[in-house]
């Protein structure tokens, strides 16, 4: 019930595409949910998060869409750049646990 | 504002010796939660320590152990070294259980 599954694993996205990297979850204690972004040889970098009182949060290209019901979350990139080549990792985490779960991360990588 | 400092960046060390990694959290930040990331591993939770106390751990055998100093700086020991362990060593810090973690650049620890 702690898990956070993450899908997929990698993606591969021609530059000016959309990349959609979905996780789901299964605690609905939980009630904050980062995407972090890795680029290699540094440490994750929180990239946007919200919480699930909203049903959406956009910041830039990079938008949030949570659904509450089917606890499921999903980061969407618009117009993808080679530079957004990264790893992703979502997280979940609970006040009340004082926990922070992660995904496995997907690989992404934007053709040129 | 500073961000996570870990220290030393890169390390190599010989199977059966013992390691000692450093990490100093955000100024403020009390809670430090370190992880162990390898290639399609993931992001795997050691330990988290808040006001100098272990309050969480993850599943790694007695030879991984931290310790939290009474300025919130951290330390992480290996002993025994294995092969295995060869990894990038995370540390995060927050201000607020859960959320908003920030992560240093990592060590990354190379067994031979």
């Amino acid at each position: 019930q702690q898990q956070v599954k993450q899908s997929p694993q990698s993606l591969i996205v021609q530059k000016g595409g959309i990349s959609i990297i979905n996780c789901a979850y299964e605690n609905t204690a939980f009630d904050y949910f980062p995407w972090y972004q890795q680029f290699p040889g540094k440490g994750p970098a929180l990239l946007i998060a919200i919480r699930p009182d909203v049903s959406e949060k956009k910041e830039g290209r990079f938008t949030i869409s949570f659904n509450k019901s089917a606890k499921q979350f999903s980061l969407h990139i618009m117009d993808s750049q080679p530079g957004d080549s990264a790893t992703y990792f979502c997280a979940a985490s609970s006040k009340r646990d004082d926990k922070i779960i992660f995904g496995k991360g997907t690989r992404l990588h934007i053709l040129p | 504002k500073a961000g996570v400092t870990q220290t030393p960046r890169y390390l190599i060390k010989t199977r059966g010796q013992q390691v000692t990694l450093s990490c100093s959290p955000i100024s403020g930040h009390r809670s430090v939660s370190w992880y162990q990331q390898t290639p399609g591993q993931g992001l795997q939770f050691l330990f988290e320590y808040f006001s100098e106390t272990q309050r969480n751990k993850g599943n790694f055998p007695g030879r991984f152990s931290g310790r939290q100093f009474s300025n919130s700086r951290s330390e992480m020991n290996v002993s025994t070294l294995e092969l295995g362990d060869s990894a990038l060593y995370l540390c995060a810090s927050s201000g607020r259980e859960g959320y908003g973690y920030t992560f240093g650049s990592g060590t990354r620890l190379t067994v031979v």
